[in-house]
């Protein structure tokens, strides 16, 4: 069974760093696209970044340049770098796999407020 | 490239109901996927939908949910609708460079 499990959402303030990672279970990270997609509370999802199968990386404008996405094929793991965090970063970051993603976690919450 | 998805819809326990999501013009070829999300939960894959109307429906998804294409416009067609179907629905498509999330649709069973 495929299973994405999200962590490290956590109350941080505007301008630190935060680190959220996506373990997976059920498949190989690297045979696969891996993406994350954030959602605002009350609001739609919004395309984050990607990184694919050969370690080619994507980002949304609104994150280039702040946010980095990488992954631990020892440990099977995607995880988000998130740099310069803005209150409007707050929301839930969900964990995808796949193109298009036919796999989802259960998202990780990430608050940005002084 | 732009998707368009209606705010709202509704439909009646027992009913059938089409979800339209919409492609911006010179972008017809390009296939979309289907998610539904329920309250307070992740979103769940419903299907993949090709330009030429064929589809691929996610693990578990009942054939009461089915797919089709005319020209820029991809559907959703829920049939037999249950209590468990009310939920926002999502299209999604990519690009090599990003990809891209309609708004969303709410769909409320009466």
């Amino acid at each position: 069974e495929i299973q994405l499990v999200e962590s490290g959402g956590r109350l941080i303030q505007p301008g630190d760093s935060l680190k959220v990672s996506c373990v997976a279970s059920g498949f190989n990270i690297t045979d696969n696209f891996m993406s994350w997609v954030r959602q605002a509370a009350g609001g739609g999802l919004e395309w984050v970044s990607f990184i694919s199968h050969d370690e080619t990386t994507r980002y949304a404008d609104s994150v280039r340049g702040r946010f980095t996405i990488s992954r631990d094929n020892s440990k099977n793991t995607v995880s988000l770098q998130m740099r310069s965090l803005r209150v409007d970063d707050t929301g839930v970051y969900y964990c995808a796999s796949g193109m298009p993603s036919d796999h989802w976690g259960q998202g990780t919450l990430v608050t940005v407020s002084s | 490239l732009v998707l368009t998805q209606s705010p709202s819809a509704s439909a009646s326990l027992g009913d059938s109901v089409r979800l339209t999501c919409s492609l911006t013009r010179g972008h017809s070829n390009y296939g979309v996927a289907w998610l539904q999300q329920q309250p307070e939960r992740g979103p769940r894959f419903v299907m993949e939908l090709n330009a030429d109307g064929s589809f691929d429906r996610g693990d578990g998804i009942p054939d009461r949910f089915s797919g089709s294409s005319f020209g820029a416009e991809r559907y959703l067609t829920i049939s037999s609708l249950q209590s468990e179907d009310e939920a926002d629905y999502y299209c999604q498509t990519w690009a090599t460079d990003f990809w891209v999330f309609g708004e969303g649709t709410k769909l409320t069973v009466l």
